[in-house]
């Protein structure tokens, strides 16, 4: 059965510290596809990558950074810097090797604060 | 341009009344999805389509029921609304290649 975990359920930094979110999946498949999104407080879902099963490059983008580890099932998000406007929900997701309308299995989340 | 769009935003109505969501993306994008957020803000998915075809149909109540007139729309209909029934509910597309799901802006329902 596939499953995501992120165990911190709420994290609360100060504006510039540099901050980890925790992802970890379970799956049976070979071939599978993994995916952050961020809920800010106005509620709506915002895609922030995606990752093969097949690629375990890390992967940065500005401020953000993804550490992908096949051999721990973790895929950690990394947000250098912090800034209050970072304050979110993130949620780890995980999907089946693609085929038309697989969903999404995604983790409860992580609620990130960031106080100035 | 808004990708994917649904109307209302919010919707607050009475227990047993019928009530619908709309979705529509202008993506290009051959797949949509309905999913429900609750409370404690866990995302399940509900259903999907594929070229206005039900691929995914999760435990979910009879008394909803998807309909996909064209790839563009995914409509949400409820029947006898229930408390439990008070969600968010989020709709989504994609193309099948990728599975990068955008999501619409979400429906806060409110049962009383």
């Amino acid at each position: 059965a596939q499953k995501v975990t992120q165990a911190q359920t709420e994290i609360s930094v100060v504006e510039k510290e540099d901050v980890t979110l925790d992802c970890v999946y379970e799956t049976r498949d070979t071939t599978y596809y993994l995916f952050w999104y961020k809920q800010p407080p106005s509620g709506e879902l915002v895609f922030l990558i995606r990752r093969n099963s097949f690629d375990e490059q890390n992967e940065i983008s500005g401020r953000y950074s993804w550490n992908f580890q096949k051999s721990t099932s973790s895929f950690n998000f990394t947000i250098t810097a912090s800034q209050v406007v970072d304050s979110a929900v993130y949620f780890c997701a995980l999907s089946e090797a693609l085929q038309a309308g697989t969903a999404l299995i995604f983790g409860k989340g992580t609620t990130l604060s960031v106080s100035s | 341009d808004t990708a994917v769009s649904q109307t209302p935003k919010y919707l607050v109505t009475q227990m047993g009344n019928d009530k619908s969501i709309k979705c529509e993306q202008n993506l290009g994008h051959d797949t949509m999805y309905w999913y429900k957020q609750d409370s404690k803000k866990f995302l399940k998915i509900m259903f999907s389509y594929n070229n206005k075809e039900l691929i995914i149909n999760e435990t979910v109540p009879n008394r909803f029921s998807p309909k996909s007139p064209d790839k563009a729309h995914l409509n949400l209909h409820i029947n006898s609304l229930e408390l439990g029934d008070s969600a968010v509910y989020f709709c989504a597309s994609s193309q099948a290649a990728n599975n990068e799901q955008f999501f619409g802006p979400g429906t806060r329902l409110t049962v009383l």
